[in-house]
């Protein structure tokens, strides 16, 4: 059971671009959303993280928007760069007993210059 | 450089052999996550110890076992390996216990079984 949906599952934009990917959740107890950044032969690093209690998110040229009462929530990159083609991953988190990430399968972005 | 060193960088073996893979978190990270991508599956949580206990579980098989030393290095333990354990593994490393924590990753062990 995929408990974070993400898509698209690939995105190609023009420089300059502003991307977006989505990803929703089922699991109410979620209460941490981060992003990370993957780029080949690398391991993810985290980009950017939000907590349920807002509803926008930005640092730099990325920005988290979260619906809580969807269940959504999207990155957006604002004038995108060649640079940020990667792998992008949603992921939902959440405390109790059972401390772990859940991670969307990801999205390949390419930027085209 | 996230600080996580992961040893070795590739494997190859074959099927029903057995494979360590090692992990050395952050200095002063008590907290170690191993995690198995493959293209299907996307990245899936394998297991989570910290300060030396197990402390969360997710999709780990029980052919697949880790432990957390003293000198909070772990150790992925893979066993009966079959051709779909053919991956990249991740371990990442974060102060505390909790999700909440950034976690870093290292550059990950690709795993090929023959």
């Amino acid at each position: 059971q995929q408990q974070v949906k993400q898509s698209p599952q690939s995105l190609i934009v023009q420089k300059g671009g502003i991307p977006i990917i989505n990803c929703a959740y089922e699991n109410t107890a979620f209460d941490y959303f981060p992003w990370y950044q993957q780029f080949p032969g690398k391991g993810p690093a985290l980009l950017i993280a939000i907590r349920p209690d807002v509803s926008e998110k930005k640092e730099g040229r990325f920005t988290i928007s979260f619906n809580k009462s969807a269940k959504q929530f999207s990155l957006h990159i604002m004038d995108s760069q060649p640079g940020d083609s990667a792998t992008y991953f949603c992921a939902a988190g959440s405390g109790g007993s059972n401390y772990k990430l859940t991670f969307g399968k990801g999205t390949l972005l390419t930027v085209n210059p | 450089d996230s600080g996580v060193t992961q040893t070795p960088k590739h494997l190859i073996t074959a099927t029903g052999q057995r494979v360590t893979l090692r992990c050395s978190p952050r200095s002063g990270d008590l907290s170690v996550y191993w995690y198995q991508q493959s293209l299907d599956q996307g990245l899936q949580f394998l297991i989570q110890y910290y300060n030396g206990e197990e402390r969360a579980k997710g999709n780990i098989l029980e052919r697949f076992s880790a432990q957390q030393f003293p000198d909070l290095h772990s150790e992925l333990n893979l066993s009966s390996l079959e051709l779909g354990d053919s991956a990249l593994y991740f371990c990442a490393s974060s102060l505390y216990q909790v999700p909440h924590n950034e976690q870093f990753f290292g550059p990950g062990t690709r795993l090929t079984v023959l």
